[in-house]
């Protein structure tokens, strides 16, 4: 059974880069369809996909938050992380690190909240 | 960008009654690239359906999808108790590559 936990710092400031981990246990990165996403939900509100790596490093973005996102990942460790910088009170939201399957997301993490404030 | 419009907003639904959700998509969308998931306050989304019917792992049978082009539907045969939750559609394909419809809650009457 795939399980992923993210963590990272759960207050960030405004013009601040925003830095979380997901590590992922009970299987390899190359599982599944050996992409992963990071999706992330504003309080009360709905899910936003923000970009997949794929575990050869391979990385597709949304067009909306390209110019802010950096994925990268560490097979050694089995995990992967998200950058977002220059964040915004906009940005405060669970961030969710999943895994892709079969043209959907499968597997997902607990989620974490982060919050923009100074 | 394909956009996903779920409808109702809201379901005020007693327990054993019959859920249809539905999802309609903005272009159309092919079978393999639907999927719904469901979400209960304070935990991640859980993956339901996936290829527009395909039941994922340990999803009991009450829960069905179906639909095709632009019109999909879930259906929730006999709601359960812990079947109250808010439910989401997903498509993958264009750009962004997997975009979400903004949910549909299912609550108790």
């Amino acid at each position: 059974q795939v399980q992923l936990q993210e963590s990272g710092p759960g207050l960030v400031k405004p013009a601040d880069t925003l830095s979380l981990t997901c590590v992922v246990s009970g299987g390899s990165m190359s599982s599944g369809s050996g992409w992963w996403s990071w999706v992330r939900q504003p309080p009360g509100k709905g899910l936003e996909w923000i970009g997949e790596i794929h575990h050869d490093g391979r990385t597709t973005y949304n067009p909306s938050l390209r110019s802010q996102v950096t994925f990268s990942l560490d097979k050694s460790k089995n995990q992967f992380s998200l950058k977002l910088n220059s964040v915004t009170a906009a940005d405060t939201a669970v961030y969710y690190c999943a895994r892709n399957g079969a043209f959907s997301v499968d597997y997902w993490g607990q989620g974490t909240l982060v919050t923009v404030s100074s | 960008e394909t956009v996903l419009t779920q409808s109702p907003g809201t379901l005020s639904l007693s327990p054993g009654e019959r859920a249809t959700l539905s999802c309609r998509a903005s272009q159309s969308v092919s079978t393999r690239d639907l999927a719904w998931y469901q979400q209960k306050p304070g935990q991640a989304p859980r993956l339901l359906i996936y290829g527009a019917s395909s039941r994922a792992t340990g999803i009991p049978d009450r829960f069905s999808g179906s639909g095709s082009g632009t019109d999909f539907t879930l259906t929730i045969s006999r709601l359960e108790p812990e079947d109250f939750a808010v439910y989401y559609c997903q498509q993958y394909g264009g750009s962004p590559l997997y975009t979400f419809g903004q949910g549909t809650k299912v609550e108790i009457k």
